[in-house]
């Protein structure tokens, strides 16, 4: 079975400039996931869908961050301005059935994005 | 907050002993999840206990969950070099009725160094 798929593996861009990354989940996956991993801390959620729809998208920066999920399968997460603090790995992860049952999460080896 | 909390924050042992490590959480889960990070494979999931399960076993590794306490330990025994990596516990936390929001919560990680 084919794993969740991010591209780029690696980013470097200026502050101010827009970038963004593209996430192709396991097939048949309803749930998918954008978490944000600052070195040395924990995975953070910043948006979780299901199918096409937006479960949770507390944490998102609104004001430069979006997500999309046309289609209910790829998802692109953009920054539009990127801003220095947002130098981090950004995760996918997808799993099956619906965003409330006890399932395991599969998760992609992530975008390293460093802005400069 | 809902995070988890690890400890301890680093843990450095030989090969062939055992490594323990724990998780507290806030409120009342639907199921609590470790995952293991490295450079090499991302995030991979362990273990997933349900919040009506007290233990659960999956090879070299023992899970338990005591939710009285809010708590969870993960224990690897008969460490190899291979399990050096960053461990994640991570929680989804009920709604009213018992159903998991299916948001993943993650804690900052436990730093495993298991020398050869």
């Amino acid at each position: 079975e084919a794993g969740v798929a991010q591209s780029p593996r690696y980013k470097i861009i200026e502050k101010r400039q827009s970038v963004a990354f593209w996430c192709n989940p396991i097939s048949g996956h309803a749930t998918l996931y954008w978490y944000q991993q600052i070195l040395g801390q924990g995975p953070k959620l910043l948006i979780q869908f299901q199918n096409n729809g937006v479960v949770d998208d507390s944490q998102l920066p609104k004001d430069r961050f979006s997500a999309e999920r046309l289609k209910g399968v790829d998802s692109t997460l953009k920054i539009q301005p990127a801003k220095l603090e947002d130098s981090a790995v950004y995760l996918c992860a997808s799993k099956q059935g619906q965003f409330y049952l006890n399932t395991e999460a599969f998760f992609g080896q992530g975008t390293r994005l460093t802005v400069v | 907050s809902q995070q988890g909390e690890e400890d301890p924050q680093a843990l450095s042992i030989q090969e062939g002993e055992n490594a323990t490590m724990n998780c507290s959480y806030k409120t009342s889960i639907n199921n609590l999840q470790w995952y293991r990070q490295n450079s090499g494979r991302g995030l991979v999931h362990l273990i997933l206990i349900r919040s009506n399960e007290r233990e659960k076993h999956s090879g070299r590794l023992r899970v338990t969950l005591d939710t009285s306490k809010k708590s969870s330990s993960l224990l690897i025994t008969a460490s190899r070099a291979a399990d050096t990596a960053s461990y994640f516990c991570a929680t989804a936390y009920t709604l009213a009725g018992g159903t998991s929001y299916g948001k993943l919560t993650f804690g900052q990680g436990t730093i495993l160094t298991v020398h050869p």
